[in-house]
């Protein structure tokens, strides 16, 4: 098993340009989760989701969506960045039940 | 609104010594608190939990204290090993039913010293 996969790994963008982070789990979890983390700030939950099909806001989904068409694929898509976004991506998955969420190596990206 | 947080950002440590690391809560519904290793380059992983109706909980050098009165959870690290050298963080799940949807606190870098 692979885990939680997230590409691209390193991803620089203009301001403006829209983008789409990948993130996809071989374990069959229900639950999904998109997390930025910021320098002093620790991870902030973006979007989540409990199911293919269903997604909810995080604490900060603004500039963010999400779908959930499978329940292997979660993507972000970045409708048009900006400076604020710059920022360390992850993604996670848990099982429905009270488990430990697994979290991919994270997308590092730049937006000048 | 920070509902978790660790107010020592970093903590240097002589291998073999203790490591002890702090986290503080507001949110009085919290029923599990939850803390992450973190190495560069890498995403978090799962290290230990804790049940609210629990005070102590033990996993090999790990053990974590809770202390509801005080809304305050410390995790122990004994003995100290240069590969314990990470970012620490403290997190509690936002909802009941699920883990995935976590708050977290900013995180305490560990530095273990030969």
């Amino acid at each position: 098993n692979a885990g939680v996969t997230q590409t691209p790994k390193f991803q620089v963008l203009k301001t403006g340009q829209s983008m789409t982070l990948q993130c996809a789990q071989d374990m069959n979890h229900e639950y999904m989760s998109w997390y930025r983390q910021d320098p002093g700030m620790g991870l902030r939950l973006i979007h989540y989701s409990v199911g293919a099909g269903i997604t909810d806001q995080g604490e900060v989904p603004n500039g963010y969506n999400v779908s959930r068409s499978t329940t292997e694929d979660f993507p972000l898509r970045l409708l048009s960045a900006a400076p604020s976004q710059t920022s360390v991506y992850f993604c996670a998955s848990n099982p429905r039940v009270n488990t430990e969420a697994f979290f991919g190596q994270g997308t590092r990206l730049t937006v000048v | 609104d920070q509902q978790v947080k660790q107010n020592s950002p970093s903590l240097s440590v002589q291998e073999g010594r203790i490591s002890i690391l702090n986290c503080d809560y507001t949110n009085s519904m919290f029923d599990y608190f939850l803390w992450y290793k973190k190495y560069p380059a890498e995403g978090p992983t799962f290290l230990i939990s804790i049940s609210s109706i629990k005070d102590k909980n033990e996993d090999g050098r790990f053990t974590v204290f809770l202390n509801k009165s005080a809304k305050h959870l410390s995790l122990h690290i004994v003995p100290s090993q240069p590969g314990d050298s990470a970012v620490y963080f403290c997190a509690a799940p936002m909802t009941t039913d699920s883990w995935g949807k976590l708050q977290f606190g900013a995180g305490t870098q560990v530095v273990v010293t030969p």
